[in-house]
């Protein structure tokens, strides 16, 4: 079974902080994504990597970047967090573009 | 833009009854449509993956339908069980490898 790994269940951050969320996938694949997750909206694409060092902006990219220095590993970073990136963030990984995604756990990220 | 919609937006519904719920979307850039079951503290987690017209797919009691002319895949659950109650997301691929997710539908089942 995939396995996607993202490193904090729960983080509450200042605003101001520089905020690093880490994903890691133990299944070799080449394709992975960040989302949100806000209440009556579907999952927003906020950055994708189809390989290593790749990165593509989503849908809503602004305040945030991304770093992939090797495959198994995506890091979405909020430069500066702010109250409105207050949040449950779901990374996801795929096998191959016809593949349906793999979740993790997700991180409820606060920011105060 | 491609907007996905579900409806409901959520659902109640006694233990052994059947239960449907509804994924529309734009027909053109039509690619895939994948449903998911994102229960609470869990991943949410891939159901079927649908990509012809007509195309039924079916795991246990749960089903799928898709119609891509007019635009809408009909998830079916037969005899709900407490343990389906979770958020059913629905997501549309295109083309273009743009994956755009519906709000999703909420479940709860009561014993």
């Amino acid at each position: 079974d995939v396995k996607v790994t993202q490193s904090s269940r729960y983080l509450v951050k200042r605003t101001g902080e520089k905020v690093f969320l880490e994903c890691v996938q133990d299944m070799d694949h080449e394709n992975m994504f960040w989302y949100r997750q806000d209440p009556g909206l579907g999952l927003r694409l906020i950055y994708f990597s189809y390989d290593v060092k790749m990165k593509e902006k989503g849908d809503i990219p602004e305040g945030y970047s991304v770093s992939r220095e090797k495959k198994e590993r995506f890091s979405l970073i909020l430069e500066s967090a702010s109250t409105n990136q207050t949040s449950m963030y779901l990374c996801a990984s795929r096998e191959v573009i016809h593949s349906p995604l793999h979740f993790g756990n997700g991180t409820r990220l606060t920011v105060t | 833009i491609l907007n996905v919609e579900q409806s409901p937006q959520s659902l109640h519904v006694q233990e052994g009854d059947s239960t449907n719920f509804t994924c529309s979307f734009p027909s053109s850039n039509f690619y895939a449509l994948h449903w998911y079951r994102w229960e609470t503290a869990k991943s949410p987690e891939a159901l079927f993956v649908m990509t012809l017209n007509g195309d039924e797919k079916k795991k246990g009691r749960i089903s799928a339908t898709l119609n891509t002319k007019e635009g809408y895949s009909y998830l079916y659950i037969k005899g709900s069980q407490p343990e389906d109650s979770a958020t059913y997301l629905c997501a549309v691929k295109t083309s273009y490898d743009k994956v755009i997710f519906g709000p999703g539908t909420s479940l709860s089942v009561i014993p």
